[in-house]
């Protein structure tokens, strides 16, 4: 399985905007790059996945690099219920295959 | 709507006694059903999936087993636990399509003693 690199931890003033680096330099082009967030005591949650073009939705946006060698999760204003771990993702589109998770980013919001 | 159901929460149980965790998905048919664990400080490791009743796939040898008695059923047991099953344990469900991504339960927390 394709691996990411993710900084174990980052911090972010709210209401500032955060971006969330991953390197993913193996990924091949069949892979989806899915973004997950944990908050503390409860189950990961699904953020945003794209493939080759930048994404948006209501929580983030995710930028993707031109050779899809890395990607970028951008809060666009980072409140306190955003402090959690982030997860980046590779999943291959195959419908056998499995996300594995890495230990993640964590973000810390400072009021 | 899909919704996934896990129990319970916490769970506090002696070394050496039996467990079994519950997990059931409502309001969809023959999902991809998983079993994660998160030891404390740790990232979520793949313990088990299954693509369809009685199919189950595990990925690292361990003192636990699953099954799938029912499409929408998904069961974590060990016949005798250790403390190094205490953690965090996350059931999942997805379609069985192609890129759709996860939806998780709320976790059971086990303490083993």
């Amino acid at each position: 399985d394709a691996k990411t690199t993710q900084p174990n931890s980052m911090e972010s003033n709210e209401e500032e905007p955060v971006h969330l680096p991953c390197n993913h330099s193996t990924i091949s082009g069949t892979d989806y790059i899915h973004w997950y967030r944990q908050l503390p005591s409860q189950g990961p949650e699904y953020v945003i996945h794209g493939l080759t073009s930048n994404v948006n939705n209501r929580m983030a946006s995710l930028a993707i690099a031109e050779d899809r060698k890395s990607s970028t999760l951008i809060l666009h204003r980072a409140t306190l219920r955003d402090a959690a771990v982030y997860y980046c993702i590779l999943r291959d589109r195959g419908v056998g295959n499995q996300f594995y998770f890495g230990t993640g980013t964590s973000l810390t919001v400072i009021p | 709507s899909q919704t996934i159901h896990q129990w319970p929460a916490t769970l506090v149980q002696p070394v050496g006694s039996p467990l079994s965790l519950e997990c059931t998905v409502e309001g969809t048919s023959n999902p991809n059903l998983y079993w994660y664990r998160q030891a404390a400080g740790r990232g979520l490791q793949l313990l088990f999936y299954s693509v369809g009743i009685g199919q189950i796939s595990s990925e690292v040898p361990q003192n636990l087993s699953a099954s799938r008695p029912q499409d929408r059923q998904f069961i974590l047991s060990s016949k005798k636990l250790l403390l190094s099953d205490s953690g965090f344990y996350l059931c999942a469900w997805r379609p069985g399509q192609l890129s759709y991504g996860y939806t998780f339960g709320s976790g059971t927390r086990l303490t083993v003693v």
